[in-house]
C-alpha cells in the first residue's frame, strides 16, 4: 500500500500561473486535509474534507480551491499563483472525525517566482 | 481560537543527553494531542498521541510525553537522544470535530556526536 501520495514533488510557477496539486490515498480514510508548511510557522490548514462530497475552509484558504473528486482523491488548485504561496504543501488523511491521527503524504515543494 | 505553543525553536544536544521539548495548548474542552516528527527531507510521522486515559504516553523510538491538564501542557521527553533523532518536532492538537489539527511552530533538534 502506498498510503498517501502527492504529485508533483516539485513545481516552479510564474506569478499568475495556475496549477493543481494532486493527493490520493489508499487507506480508505474518510477525511482528507491540505496543509502548507512555512519556516517558523509550522503547518497551517488550508482546506479539509471531512467526508466525500464535503469541503470546508481551514485557517488560510485565500487563493486556493479544492475538489474532493471521490473518496480517494483530494486536489488543491491555485488559480493565480502568487509569491506568497511559495511553500511546501502536505496532504493528510484521517479515518474520520473524532479521536484519530492523521497520516501525511511526502509533500509538494512549490516555488512561485 | 485554539493555539499550540512550542517555546524551544532550536535545541542542540550531545548524544546521550536527555531531551524535553515543551508544548502548551490553549483550549478548555476535550483535546487530542500529538507529537509528529519530520526527519530531513521526509514527511511528518506520528511519534505519539494522547486521546484519553493514562496521561503518560509512550511512542516510537523511546519517546514519551506527559499530558498535564492543569498546566495545559504535553511535553515530549527522551532519556537519551541519538544522532538519528536530529529532526524537527511538531506538537499538535485537535478538538475532535473534523479532526482538524492545529500545529505548533516546531522545534528543530540537532544532536551532535
Amino acid at each position: 500500500n502506498a498510503g498517501v501520495t502527492q504529485t508533483p514533488k516539485f513545481q516552479v510557477l510564474k506569478t499568475g500561473q495556475s496549477m493543481t496539486l494532486q493527493c490520493a490515498q489508499d487507506m480508505n480514510h474518510n477525511s482528507m486535509y491540505w496543509y502548507r508548511q512555512d519556516p517558523g510557522m509550522g503547518l497551517r490548514l488550508i482546506y479539509y474534507s471531512a467526508s466525500e462530497g464535503t469541503t470546508d475552509k481551514g485557517e488560510v484558504p485565500n487563493g486556493y480551491n479544492v475538489s474532493r473528486l471521490n473518496k480517494r482523491e483530494f486536489s488543491l488548485r491555485l488559480e493565480s499563483a502568487a509569491p506568497s504561496q511559495t511553500s511546501v504543501y502536505f496532504c493528510a488523511t484521517c479515518r474520520g472525525t473524532g479521536s484519530y491521527e492523521q497520516y501525511f503524504g511526502p509533500g509538494t515543494r512549490l516555488t512561485v517566482t | 481560537a485554539q493555539s499550540v505553543s512550542q517555546h524551544n525553536h532550536h535545541v542542540i544536544l550531545s548524544e546521550a543527553a536527555s531531551l524535553e521539548l515543551g508544548c502548551n495548548y490553549s483550549y478548555g474542552g476535550t483535546v487530542n494531542l500529538f507529537w509528529y516528527v519530520q526527519y530531513p527531507g521526509q514527511h511528518l510521522q506520528l511519534l505519539l498521541k494522547y486521546f484519553s486515559g493514562d496521561p503518560l504516553v509512550k511512542g516510537i523510538k523511546g519517546f514519551e510525553a506527559e499530558f498535564i491538564k492543569s498546566k495545559f501542557s504535553f511535553n515530549l521527553r527522551k532519556p537519551s537522544v541519538q544522532w538519528s533523532d536530529t529532526a524537527e518536532y511538531f506538537c499538535a492538537a485537535s478538538t475532535g470535530t473534523a479532526s482538524k489539527l492545529t500545529f505548533g511552530t516546531g522545534t528543530r533538534l540537532q544532536v551532535t556526536l
